[in-house]
Protein backbone atom coordinates (compact mmCIF):
# COMPACT_ATOMS: atom_id res chain seq x y z
CA UNK A 1 0.00 0.00 0.00
CA UNK A 2 1.33 3.36 -0.72
CA UNK A 3 0.10 6.78 -0.95
CA UNK A 4 2.20 9.16 -2.72
CA UNK A 5 1.33 12.85 -2.26
CA UNK A 6 2.05 16.07 -4.59
CA UNK A 7 4.97 18.53 -3.78
CA UNK A 8 5.53 21.92 -1.96
CA UNK A 9 2.94 24.24 -2.50
CA UNK A 10 3.26 28.33 -2.18
CA UNK A 11 0.34 30.16 -2.12
CA UNK A 12 -0.63 34.01 -1.09
CA UNK A 13 -3.22 34.63 1.09
CA UNK A 14 -6.98 34.19 -0.30
CA UNK A 15 -5.87 31.60 -2.74
CA UNK A 16 -6.49 27.99 -2.86
CA UNK A 17 -4.65 24.63 -3.17
CA UNK A 18 -5.28 21.36 -4.08
CA UNK A 19 -3.44 18.73 -2.99
CA UNK A 20 -3.24 15.20 -4.39
CA UNK A 21 -2.63 11.70 -2.82
CA UNK A 22 -2.61 8.72 -5.31
CA UNK A 23 -3.00 5.84 -4.04
CA UNK A 24 -1.63 2.09 -4.67
CA UNK A 25 -1.56 -1.22 -3.76
CA UNK A 26 -5.26 -2.36 -3.10
CA UNK A 27 -8.62 -1.65 -4.33
CA UNK A 28 -9.00 1.93 -3.84
CA UNK A 29 -12.99 2.00 -3.25
CA UNK A 30 -12.23 -0.52 -0.30
CA UNK A 31 -11.95 2.50 2.15
CA UNK A 32 -12.39 6.11 2.91
CA UNK A 33 -9.15 8.22 3.34
CA UNK A 34 -8.75 11.45 6.21
CA UNK A 35 -6.69 14.43 5.64
CA UNK A 36 -4.56 15.75 8.38
CA UNK A 37 -2.97 18.80 8.79
CA UNK A 38 -0.16 19.42 11.07
CA UNK A 39 1.16 23.29 11.38
CA UNK A 40 5.07 24.04 12.28
CA UNK A 41 5.67 22.41 15.93
CA UNK A 42 1.69 22.07 16.45
CA UNK A 43 0.17 18.66 16.81
CA UNK A 44 -2.36 16.85 14.22
CA UNK A 45 -5.59 18.59 13.18
CA UNK A 46 -7.92 16.39 11.17
CA UNK A 47 -9.74 18.06 8.73
CA UNK A 48 -12.06 15.58 6.73
CA UNK A 49 -13.34 12.16 5.64
CA UNK A 50 -14.27 10.72 1.83
CA UNK A 51 -15.95 7.57 1.29
CA UNK A 52 -14.10 6.02 -2.26
CA UNK A 53 -16.74 4.04 -2.95
CA UNK A 54 -19.55 6.70 -2.44
CA UNK A 55 -17.65 9.94 -2.26
CA UNK A 56 -19.66 10.47 0.61
CA UNK A 57 -17.93 13.61 2.93
CA UNK A 58 -17.85 14.61 6.41
CA UNK A 59 -15.98 17.69 7.56
CA UNK A 60 -14.46 19.21 10.52
CA UNK A 61 -16.50 22.14 11.58
CA UNK A 62 -13.89 24.58 11.90
CA UNK A 63 -12.80 23.71 7.89
CA UNK A 64 -16.92 23.72 6.76
CA UNK A 65 -16.87 25.74 3.77
CA UNK A 66 -13.62 25.70 2.95
CA UNK A 67 -12.52 22.50 2.48
CA UNK A 68 -13.70 20.04 -0.02
CA UNK A 69 -12.40 16.52 -0.22
CA UNK A 70 -12.75 14.41 -3.64
CA UNK A 71 -12.06 11.06 -5.25
CA UNK A 72 -11.20 10.05 -9.25
CA UNK A 73 -11.51 6.31 -9.07
CA UNK A 74 -10.25 6.00 -12.19
CA UNK A 75 -7.00 7.33 -10.84
CA UNK A 76 -7.06 6.40 -7.41
CA UNK A 77 -6.41 9.52 -6.32
CA UNK A 78 -8.09 11.53 -3.70
CA UNK A 79 -7.96 15.20 -3.57
CA UNK A 80 -8.13 17.86 -0.83
CA UNK A 81 -9.16 21.49 -2.43
CA UNK A 82 -8.69 24.61 0.51
CA UNK A 83 -9.57 27.66 -0.67
CA UNK A 84 -9.13 31.14 1.14
CA UNK A 85 -5.92 30.53 2.90
CA UNK A 86 -4.42 32.57 5.17
CA UNK A 87 -1.11 32.32 6.62
CA UNK A 88 -2.49 29.95 10.12
CA UNK A 89 -3.33 27.57 7.01
CA UNK A 90 0.72 26.67 6.51
CA UNK A 91 1.06 23.22 7.60
CA UNK A 92 2.06 19.83 6.19
CA UNK A 93 -1.21 18.53 5.24
CA UNK A 94 -1.36 14.39 5.05
CA UNK A 95 -3.93 12.32 3.50
CA UNK A 96 -4.41 8.92 5.33
CA UNK A 97 -6.14 5.20 4.24
CA UNK A 98 -9.19 5.43 7.06
CA UNK A 99 -9.74 2.12 7.94
CA UNK A 100 -13.38 4.10 10.00
CA UNK A 101 -15.25 2.20 12.78
CA UNK A 102 -12.22 3.58 15.56
CA UNK A 103 -9.83 1.47 13.51
CA UNK A 104 -7.35 3.82 12.52
CA UNK A 105 -5.45 5.34 9.81
CA UNK A 106 -3.01 2.41 8.72
CA UNK A 107 -1.24 4.54 5.70
CA UNK A 108 -0.24 7.91 5.51
CA UNK A 109 1.11 9.61 2.90
CA UNK A 110 4.20 11.36 3.05
CA UNK A 111 2.45 15.09 3.45
CA UNK A 112 2.43 18.63 1.29
CA UNK A 113 3.75 21.33 2.96
CA UNK A 114 1.98 24.12 1.69
CA UNK A 115 3.08 27.98 3.08
CA UNK A 116 1.21 30.92 2.75
CA UNK A 117 2.57 34.23 2.44
CA UNK A 118 2.39 37.30 0.98
CA UNK B 1 -14.88 15.42 22.89
CA UNK B 2 -11.95 16.78 23.90
CA UNK B 3 -8.93 14.60 24.68
CA UNK B 4 -5.99 15.93 26.90
CA UNK B 5 -3.06 14.27 26.98
CA UNK B 6 0.05 14.11 29.97
CA UNK B 7 2.95 15.06 30.17
CA UNK B 8 3.25 16.95 27.55
CA UNK B 9 6.90 16.02 27.38
CA UNK B 10 8.39 13.10 29.33
CA UNK B 11 12.07 12.27 29.69
CA UNK B 12 12.93 8.13 30.07
CA UNK B 13 16.13 6.59 29.82
CA UNK B 14 16.30 3.22 27.23
CA UNK B 15 15.03 0.46 28.91
CA UNK B 16 12.29 1.73 30.80
CA UNK B 17 8.82 1.58 31.10
CA UNK B 18 7.04 4.76 29.42
CA UNK B 19 3.17 5.24 30.56
CA UNK B 20 1.77 8.04 28.88
CA UNK B 21 -1.97 9.37 29.29
CA UNK B 22 -4.85 9.85 27.34
CA UNK B 23 -7.63 11.49 29.05
CA UNK B 24 -11.48 12.38 27.69
CA UNK B 25 -13.81 15.36 29.02
CA UNK B 26 -16.48 12.43 28.78
CA UNK B 27 -16.71 8.90 28.98
CA UNK B 28 -15.49 6.71 25.41
CA UNK B 29 -15.39 3.43 24.04
CA UNK B 30 -11.58 2.23 24.29
CA UNK B 31 -13.19 0.51 20.88
CA UNK B 32 -13.26 3.83 19.66
CA UNK B 33 -9.65 5.16 20.75
CA UNK B 34 -6.12 4.89 18.74
CA UNK B 35 -2.88 5.77 19.04
CA UNK B 36 0.30 7.27 16.64
CA UNK B 37 4.12 7.78 17.08
CA UNK B 38 5.55 10.55 14.91
CA UNK B 39 8.83 10.78 14.35
CA UNK B 40 10.69 14.46 13.69
CA UNK B 41 9.99 14.59 9.68
CA UNK B 42 7.98 12.20 9.05
CA UNK B 43 4.65 10.98 8.90
CA UNK B 44 2.67 9.48 11.51
CA UNK B 45 2.29 5.75 12.25
CA UNK B 46 -0.67 3.81 13.76
CA UNK B 47 0.23 2.07 16.91
CA UNK B 48 -2.83 0.53 18.67
CA UNK B 49 -6.30 1.06 17.49
CA UNK B 50 -10.04 -0.87 18.34
CA UNK B 51 -9.95 -2.50 21.34
CA UNK B 52 -6.34 -2.04 22.27
CA UNK B 53 -4.91 -4.09 19.41
CA UNK B 54 -1.59 -3.44 17.67
CA UNK B 55 -1.02 -2.78 14.53
CA UNK B 56 1.00 -4.63 11.84
CA UNK B 57 4.55 -4.58 12.83
CA UNK B 58 4.11 -3.16 15.94
CA UNK B 59 6.50 -5.07 18.69
CA UNK B 60 4.77 -6.09 21.74
CA UNK B 61 6.26 -3.79 24.20
CA UNK B 62 3.38 -1.59 23.09
CA UNK B 63 0.51 -2.08 25.11
CA UNK B 64 -3.22 0.22 24.94
CA UNK B 65 -5.37 0.15 28.27
CA UNK B 66 -7.86 2.28 29.86
CA UNK B 67 -11.80 2.93 30.08
CA UNK B 68 -14.04 5.44 30.49
CA UNK B 69 -12.53 8.79 30.59
CA UNK B 70 -8.81 7.59 31.26
CA UNK B 71 -6.47 5.42 28.97
CA UNK B 72 -2.78 4.83 28.52
CA UNK B 73 -0.10 3.93 26.43
CA UNK B 74 2.35 1.94 27.96
CA UNK B 75 6.00 1.04 26.76
CA UNK B 76 7.68 -1.31 28.52
CA UNK B 77 11.00 -1.59 27.83
CA UNK B 78 11.95 2.05 26.00
CA UNK B 79 14.19 1.45 22.50
CA UNK B 80 16.13 3.85 21.40
CA UNK B 81 13.28 4.23 18.56
CA UNK B 82 10.90 4.75 20.40
CA UNK B 83 11.60 8.47 21.64
CA UNK B 84 8.98 10.39 19.62
CA UNK B 85 6.09 12.37 19.66
CA UNK B 86 2.72 10.24 20.70
CA UNK B 87 -1.06 10.89 19.54
CA UNK B 88 -4.10 9.04 21.03
CA UNK B 89 -6.98 9.53 18.70
CA UNK B 90 -11.00 9.03 19.29
CA UNK B 91 -13.35 7.68 16.11
CA UNK B 92 -16.92 9.18 17.01
CA UNK B 93 -19.61 11.51 15.85
CA UNK B 94 -19.34 15.62 14.86
CA UNK B 95 -16.52 15.60 14.73
CA UNK B 96 -15.79 12.18 13.08
CA UNK B 97 -12.17 12.95 14.76
CA UNK B 98 -10.10 13.86 17.55
CA UNK B 99 -6.66 14.17 18.46
CA UNK B 100 -5.37 14.70 21.43
CA UNK B 101 -2.69 17.33 21.80
CA UNK B 102 0.56 14.97 21.94
CA UNK B 103 3.20 13.62 24.65
CA UNK B 104 6.78 13.91 23.43
CA UNK B 105 8.81 11.10 24.88
CA UNK B 106 12.43 12.20 25.06
CA UNK B 107 15.71 10.60 25.76
CA UNK B 108 16.70 11.93 29.54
Amino acid sequence: VQLVQSGVEVRKPGASVKVSCKVSGYTFTSYGFSWVRQAPGQGLEWMGWISAYTGDTEYSEKFQGRVTLTTDTSTSTVYMELRSLRSDDTAVYYCARDLGWGLGFDHWGQGNLVTVSS
Amino acid sequence: IVLTQSPRTLSLSPGERAILSCRANQSISISHLAWYQQNPGQSPRLLIYGDSRRATGIPDRFSGSGSGTDFTLSISRLEPEDFAVYYCQHYGTSPRYTFGQGTKLEIK
